[in-house]
């Protein structure tokens, strides 16, 4: 079974200007969960989505979106990007996310998107 | 409010033992995950405990106190490819909405 997949895997952009992030989840996968990592703040939550609506929402700002396919494909778009975005932007799918069982909320991630904000 | 404390950093000696505390405080408890991340990887799953008790797999080994809002992870035999940051996260729940909360991480440096 294939993994999760991103892309692009490295990404530089210039303040300003807006970029987009793609996820592919595990096959039968239907959440999907971005992250923002950095190495100050570890992973931090962006918004889970599931059956093309977002289920849960971290604390970032507006600036911050994304957006569930029916094939359960997600992206997540930064617009108006500031220096401090730069980070390592995680995709993580799981079954449902909900369930009882374990196996419906373990999160596989992908490879990740590097993102350079110059 | 919810919070998860682990080391910010920990050494140790090829063929030793090591031992990564997590101390966590969540509105509901539904789980909680160990994952490890080398530099410039994906965080990869390595256990589950949602009882109390000791999880055993292989060298790894993981602990849960519910009442004591506390886990460890116990790695043995240390190797060097063990050298990565070790996340802890804690399924949390608040009504009908389950998320996961994670820890910043422990970054293990396995020596000679």
């Amino acid at each position: 079974k294939a993994g999760v997949t991103q892309t692009p895997r490295y990404l530089i952009k210039t303040r300003g200007q807006q970029v987009t992030l793609s996820c592919s989840p595990i096959s039968g996968h239907r959440s999907v969960s971005w992250y923002q990592q950095t190495p100050g703040q570890g992973l931090q939550f962006l918004f889970e989505y599931f059956s093309e609506t977002q289920r849960n929402k971290g604390n970032f700002p507006g600036r911050f979106s994304g957006r569930q396919f029916s094939n359960s494909r997600s992206e997540m778009n930064v617009s108006t990007l500031e220096l401090g975005d730069s980070a390592l932007y995680l995709c993580a799918s799981s079954v449902d996310g909900q369930g009882v069982s374990k196996f419906s909320y373990e999160q596989y991630f992908g490879p990740g998107t590097r993102l350079t904000v110059t | 409010g919810q919070n998860i404390d682990q080391p910010t950093e920990m050494t140790a000696t090829e063929g030793a033992i090591v031992q990564i505390n997590c101390t966590y405080q969540t509105s509901g408890f539904n789980g909680l995950f160990w994952y490890q991340q080398h530099a410039g990887e994906a965080p990869t799953f390595l256990s589950y405990n949602v009882l109390d008790g000791l999880e055993e797999k292989g060298r790894f080994s993981s602990f849960l106190s519910r009442s004591k809002g506390y886990s460890y992870l116990l790695l043995k035999e240390l190797q060097m490819k063990d050298s990565a940051s070790y996340l802890c996260a804690v399924r949390d729940h608040a009504g009908n909405n389950r998320k996961l909360i994670w820890g910043l991480g422990t970054s293990l440096a396995v020596n000679p």
